[in-house]
């Protein structure tokens, strides 16, 4: 059974930098084809994606105007870091980690974390 | 970046009746599309894959259509577990986008 859960702070001021931890079970990063993502929702808004890390450490990351992203994974905690600098309001978000459906180029999400609200307001 | 659009924004419609929700892609993504479910308060479910492939335990009702740049997703009968928003998300090319979603509500 796969699941996934986000932590992190609920508020952070603007410029700093937010670092969310996603936690896993039913499934290992060390497998070939296995891969994580961050997905954000802005409330009323719709979904934009973050990042996405592989098995084999290939990182890939979201719209260009969001920049100051960086995705890890620490495989032996089954854990997967998201961490976004220099915070703005509009970052003010609703962050879903997701588990990357596996096949080849299957670079959409089977199962989905209940999701953590971070606000950004001095 | 591929921009998706989805139609109409909001569609309301009767228990019973049938749900035809539309997305489009800016550029082909052959069929490499996906819709998910979502529910207020809760994360987007999975529904649909390479646009047309069921997901695990999603019912019959729900099924997908399309290629390339158009695309259909359509609730047979509704029940009233299926009144949600509906988005899609294309993977054929980086970065992964989603549309804007259609809200699918009770008439």
């Amino acid at each position: 059974q796969i699941t996934l859960k986000e932590s992190g702070p609920t508020l952070v001021k603007p410029t700093q930098t937010l670092t969310l931890t996603c936690t896993f079970s039913g499934f290992s990063l060390s497998t070939s084809g296995v891969g994580v993502a961050w997905i954000r929702q802005p409330p009323g808004k719709a979904l934009e994606w973050l990042a996405l890390i592989y098995w084999d450490d290939d990182k890939r990351y979201g719209p260009s105007l969001r920049t100051g992203l960086t995705i890890t994974k620490d495989t032996s905690k089954n854990q997967v870091v998201l961490t976004m600098t220099n915070m703005d309001p509009v970052d003010t978000a609703t962050y879903y980690c997701a588990h990357r459906a596996s096949g080849n180029y299957f670079n959409f999400f089977d199962y989905w974390g209940q999701g953590t609200l971070v606000t950004v307001s001095s | 970046e591929i921009v998706m659009t989805q139609s109409p924004a909001t569609l309301s419609v009767s228990p019973g009746e049938r749900a035809t929700l539309s997305c489009r892609a800016s550029q082909s993504v052959s069929s490499d599309l996906a819709w998910y479910q979502q529910k207020p308060g809760q994360a987007p479910r999975l529904l649909i894959y390479g646009a047309s492939t069921r997901a695990t335990g999603i019912p019959a009702r729900f099924s997908g259509s399309g290629s390339g740049t158009e695309f259909t997703l359509t609730i047979s009968s509704l029940q009233s577990e299926d009144f949600a928003v509906y988005y899609c998300q294309q993977y054929n090319n980086w970065p992964l986008t989603f549309g804007p979603g259609t809200k699918v509500d009770i008439k």
